[in-house]
C-alpha cells in the first residue's frame, strides 16, 4: 500500500494567520492527491483535487501544491470556520489511502 | 443532489459480522463512472478506506482487512452493503458510505478521482 504521512498532526494558529500542512507519499502518486476538510461530527468535504485544483465553492484562501511524493495545503488569512481537521488522500493506487489527519486549532 | 444514508446496528458482539447498508437517493446507483465506497474512522483517528463496489458488482477492498470484507450492491433497491466478519474491538469506528467519481474532468481538463458525496456516518461499537 502507498503510505501517506501528514505533518504536523496538530497545529495551533490564530485568525488571519497563514498555515501550511504537508503530506508525503511513500512512492510517487503523480498529482492524484486530494485534500478534505472535516469538522466535528461531520463527514469530510472535498477541498482540493489533483493536488492543486480548488473544488467549486471552496474559498481561494485554500491552495494546494505538489507532485510526485510531496504535497502541501496552504490556508491564507485563516478564518474562524477553517479550524477543523484536514486529511490528504491518494487516489493513484486501487487501494486508496489517507494521511492520519492534521487538526488545526485556534490558538 | 445525491444523498447517501448509512443504516445498521450500532452495537455488534465480538466475533460476529457487522452489516451496514447505504441507501442512495436523489440519483441512480447504476451507471456513471462511480464507485460506491465504504470508509471508516476510528475514534480520534484518521480515515481508513475499506473498499468499494461498482454498480456492476465488481469490488475491491483494502488488503489490510484481508478476507473479512464483503461489499455488495443491490441496484433494484439503490443500495450497497458492507459486511465485515469476525469483528473485534479494533473495528469500533464511525463508518461512512461515500461516492467516488472515477473519471472526474474539470473545466480545464484536469483529471481526478474524487470522493464527492458522503453519508453522515454511523457509529459502530464492538462489545459484548
Amino acid at each position: 500500500d502507498i503510505q501517506m504521512t501528514q505533518s504536523p498532526s496538530s497545529l495551533s494558529a490564530s485568525v488571519g494567520d497563514r498555515v501550511t500542512i504537508t503530506c508525503r507519499a511513500s512512492e510517487s502518486i503523480s498529482i492524484y492527491l486530494n485534500w478534505y476538510q472535516q469538522k466535528p461530527g461531520k463527514p469530510p468535504k472535498l477541498l482540493i483535487y489533483a493536488a492543486s485544483r480548488l473544488q467549486s465553492g471552496v474559498p481561494s484562501r485554500f491552495s494546494g501544491r505538489g507532485a510526485g511524493t510531496d504535497f502541501t495545503l496552504t490556508i491564507s488569512n485563516l478564518q474562524p470556520e477553517d479550524f477543523a481537521t484536514y486529511h490528504c488522500q491518494q487516489s493513484y493506487s486501487n487501494t486508496r489511502t489517507f494521511g492520519q489527519g492534521t487538526k488545526l486549532e485556534l490558538k | 443532489q445525491v444523498h447517501l444514508q448509512e443504516s445498521g446496528p450500532g452495537l455488534v458482539k465480538p466475533s460476529q459480522t457487522l452489516s451496514l447498508i447505504c441507501t442512495v437517493s436523489g440519483g441512480s446507483i447504476s451507471g456513471g463512472t462511480y464507485s460506491w465506497t465504504w470508509i471508516r474512522q476510528h475514534p480520534g483517528k484518521g480515515l481508513e478506506w475499506i473498499g468499494y463496489t461498482y454498480s456492476s458488482g465488481n469490488t475491491d477492498h483494502n488488503p489490510s482487512l484481508k478476507s473479512r470484507v464483503t461489499i455488495s450492491v443491490d441496484t433494484s433497491q439503490n443500495q450497497f452493503t458492507l459486511r465485515l466478519s469476525s469483528v473485534t474491538a479494533a473495528d469500533t469506528a464511525m463508518y461512512y458510505c461515500a461516492r467516488e467519481v472515477k473519471n472526474y474532468y474539470d473545466s480545464s481538463g484536469y483529471y481526478a478521482r474524487i470522493i464527492d458525496q458522503w453519508g453522515q456516518g454511523t457509529p459502530v461499537t464492538v462489545s459484548s
